[in-house]
């Protein structure tokens, strides 16, 4: 399920299971919008990212939806696995990928073997 | 593909003095140079944005005269905190920015200041 930490809501999955992650953005200007994996002590690292022009995006074992009438960004993880556990961050920007990135509060996953 | 080099990796340092962090570009020339801050379970916060041999733009509430910012070459920024309190202890985090490349992380440096 998911609960609210300190700061950072918690996302807890078994292995194997589906993992889908929620992002509110805020800027409806916004164009381009990028999932990042942040492992503790290290910096961000590139998922997926998806424009404005598209509303779904599909890479390996992993799914971003975009639903620009509501300001949702959505990350989905499939047959998620140990490896995956993270803190996992969406981005936002305007200006294709030109402005400055903005990021989200974050989501941490924690998946139980 | 591209990669930035963030040095050090973590750094003590006591109240009062000053410490630079570096990042450099590896294998492309970085126009733009983002400088992000991270408190322990929080988000990366935007701290300035500079473009190389111009001067910095710095966020709302990020002091530009603490948190000096060089961007000298197309390879290298630097950030410098200047006379470090405990409060500046945190997570910093460079990114770079060239063309197609997107956005590219710097490892991230954890200052610590006693």
């Amino acid at each position: 399920g998911e609960s609210v930490g300190l700061h950072l809501p918690t996302l807890s999955v078994q292995e194997g299971d589906n993992s889908i992650i929620n992002c509110a953005y805020s800027n409806s200007a916004s164009d381009y919008f990028i999932w990042y994996k942040q492992e503790s002590g290290k910096g961000p690292q590139f998922i997926i990212d998806i424009r404005s022009n598209m509303d779904k995006r599909q890479g390996q074992r992993v799914t971003v939806l975009l639903n620009k009438t509501v300001k949702h960004l959505s990350l989905q993880i499939a047959a998620t696995q140990p490896g995956d556990s993270a803190v996992y961050f969406c981005a936002e920007t305007y200006g294709g990928s030109q402005g400055n990135l903005i990021f989200g509060k974050g989501t941490k996953l924690s998946v139980k073997p | 593909g591209a990669v930035v080099s963030q040095h050090p990796s973590w750094v003590i340092c006591k109240s009062g003095t000053s410490v630079k962090i570096e990042c450099r570009s590896l294998d492309f020339q970085a126009t733009t140079m983002f400088w992000y801050r991270q408190f322990p379970k929080q988000s990366l916060m935007l701290m300035a944005t500079s473009n190389e041999g111009s001067k910095a733009t710095y966020e709302q509430g990020v002091e530009k005269d603490k948190f000096l910012i060089n961007h000298a070459s197309l390879t290298l920024s630097t950030l410098t905190v200047t006379s470090a309190h405990p409060e500046d202890s945190s997570f910093y985090i460079c990114s770079a920015r060239a063309g197609d490349y997107g956005y590219t992380f710097g490892s991230g440096t954890r200052l610590t200041v006693v």
